[in-house]
């Protein structure tokens, strides 16, 4: 089953606007990561947030981890329209530990000119 | 240029037939992953390997196998008994994670997109 699980599945904003994507999880975690994937193409990590700290940032990416909730959030700020992709969250999980991500099913953004 | 490729790009196979996906890396990682993806979905793992000679079952593994008999290589064989082969193929590589200290940044591949008529 899918560890990850973002919300929502589509967004669509204009440029210049901030788009905020959530992401939840079933397990305990060592880590977990953010990815964005152009269409047809193959992911690209963004930022890795580990399981003792609370927020994060890299640019206009800011990523947030509450494991009390067991959610994380990615915020891209000031969008542009070449932020339209697909971005996905990923987990380890610290219960089986398994050495493997577990991959949500994506949040779909589209950024309109 | 160090990185990740896989090959071809597209592929088109009939329904009956086993066709295998290249996957090869660079980067001088000791793990590696293959991972499919339909339509609007997110990656389901199919195989995962740590170390040469050694791999584990991810979530999807039936109808697939796969051998790591190079660090550099992990190919990906889709048999005949994979009911809805039809699908978008991701490979990556990493550095091996610690189950206590948690997983690295995954590389990926552009993927290979694998048509069974």
């Amino acid at each position: 089953s899918q560890q990850g699980e973002e919300d929502p599945q589509a967004l669509s904003i204009q440029e210049g606007e901030n788009a905020t994507m959530n992401c939840s999880y079933k397990t305990s975690i060592n880590n977990l990561q953010w990815y964005r994937q152009n269409s047809g193409r193959g992911l690209v990590h963004l930022i890795l947030i580990r399981s003792n700290e609370r927020e994060k940032h890299s640019g206009r990416l800011r990523v947030t981890l509450d494991t009390s909730k067991k959610s994380s959030s990615l915020l891209i700020t000031a969008s542009r329209a070449a932020d339209t992709a697909s971005y996905f969250c990923a987990t380890d999980d610290l219960d089986t530990g398994r050495r493997a991500l577990t991959f949500g099913s994506g949040t779909r953004l589209q950024v309109q000119p | 240029d160090g990185g990740i490729t896989q090959s071809p790009k597209y592929l088109f196979r009939k329904e009956g037939q086993n066709v295998t996906l290249s996957c090869e890396q660079n980067l001088n990682h000791d793990a590696m992953y293959w991972y499919r993806q339909d339509p609007g979905q997110g990656l389901r793992l199919i195989y995962y390997s740590q170390i040469v000679n050694d791999f584990q079952k991810g979530d999807i593994a039936e109808g697939y196998s796969v051998s790591r008999e190079k660090k550099e290589s992990f190919p990906l064989t889709v048999t005949s008994a994979q009911k809805n082969p039809t699908a978008f193929y991701l490979c990556a590589s990493s550095n091996a994670g610690q189950r206590f200290s948690g997983s690295y940044e995954q590389y990926f591949g552009p993927g290979t997109r694998l048509t069974v008529t």
